[in-house]
């Protein structure tokens, strides 16, 4: 069952702009996870933050957490034509007992950065 | 090199004919999972292990099967049972089992059955 909803499903932008994607979730979460995929590739974790905390920074990145609003935002500063990809939210939930392990992936935002 | 790696890229077949997909990793994972990835989709869980002669099916394994006879290997098999095998497959692995690791892809497997 698809626990993360992506938001948009496409973003185009301009080079040098700031891409902001947006995820939503149902259930009580453990961590949530931000995956690019290059076309046809396989996918490259990016960033983890857990349910305790609020934002999280790696080089061009920021991702924010609101677990009481059940979403998370991932945020690309200053995007290259090489930030084109599908961006994936995923969550690990909390009360999933033995499954609790297991990565539930939204549907994903395409990005096209425009050189 | 340490990373995990899918053969072939591209595979195809005609219906009714079961095919195994292959994935190895020499990162010293536990866990490994595969992964199934229709247009447009997020990625569905079709089987996981987290350790040798052990393996649990995931969201959608009817008509898939998997074997873990060494930690490094998690070949998936596509029967002749699955309904609609066309899709992007892809295998990942993690330290554990747990979900506070992250899940390293290898490169997938694109199938066509016809």
């Amino acid at each position: 069952s698809q626990q993360g909803e992506e938001d948009p499903q496409a973003l185009s932008i301009q080079e040098g702009e700031n891409a902001t994607m947006n995820c939503s979730y149902k259930t009580s979460i453990n961590n949530l996870q931000w995956y690019r995929q290059n076309s046809g590739r396989g996918l490259v974790h990016l960033i983890l933050i857990r349910s305790n905390e609020r934002e999280k920074h790696s080089g061009r990145l920021r991702v924010t957490l609101d677990t009481s609003k059940k979403s998370s935002s991932l945020l690309i500063t200053a995007s290259r034509a090489a930030d084109t990809a599908s961006y994936f939210c995923a969550t690990v939930d909390l009360y999933s007992g033995a499954g609790s392990y297991q990565l539930t992936f939204g549907k994903g935002t395409k990005l096209s950065v425009i050189p | 090199d340490g990373g995990i790696t899918q053969s072939p890229k591209y595979l195809f077949r005609k219906e009714g004919q079961n095919v195994t997909l292959s994935c190895e990793q020499n990162l010293n994972h536990d866990a490994m999972y595969w992964y199934r990835q229709d247009p447009g989709q997020g990625l569905r869980l079709i089987y996981y292990s987290q350790i040798v002669n052990d393996f649990q099916k995931g969201d959608i394994a009817e008509g898939y099967s998997v074997s873990r006879e060494k930690k490094e290997s998690f070949p998936l098999t596509v029967t002749s049972a699955q309904k609609n095998p066309t899709a992007f497959y892809l295998c990942a692995s993690s330290m554990s089992l747990s979900g506070n690791y992250e899940q390293y892809f290898g490169p997938g497997t694109r199938l066509t059955v016809t």
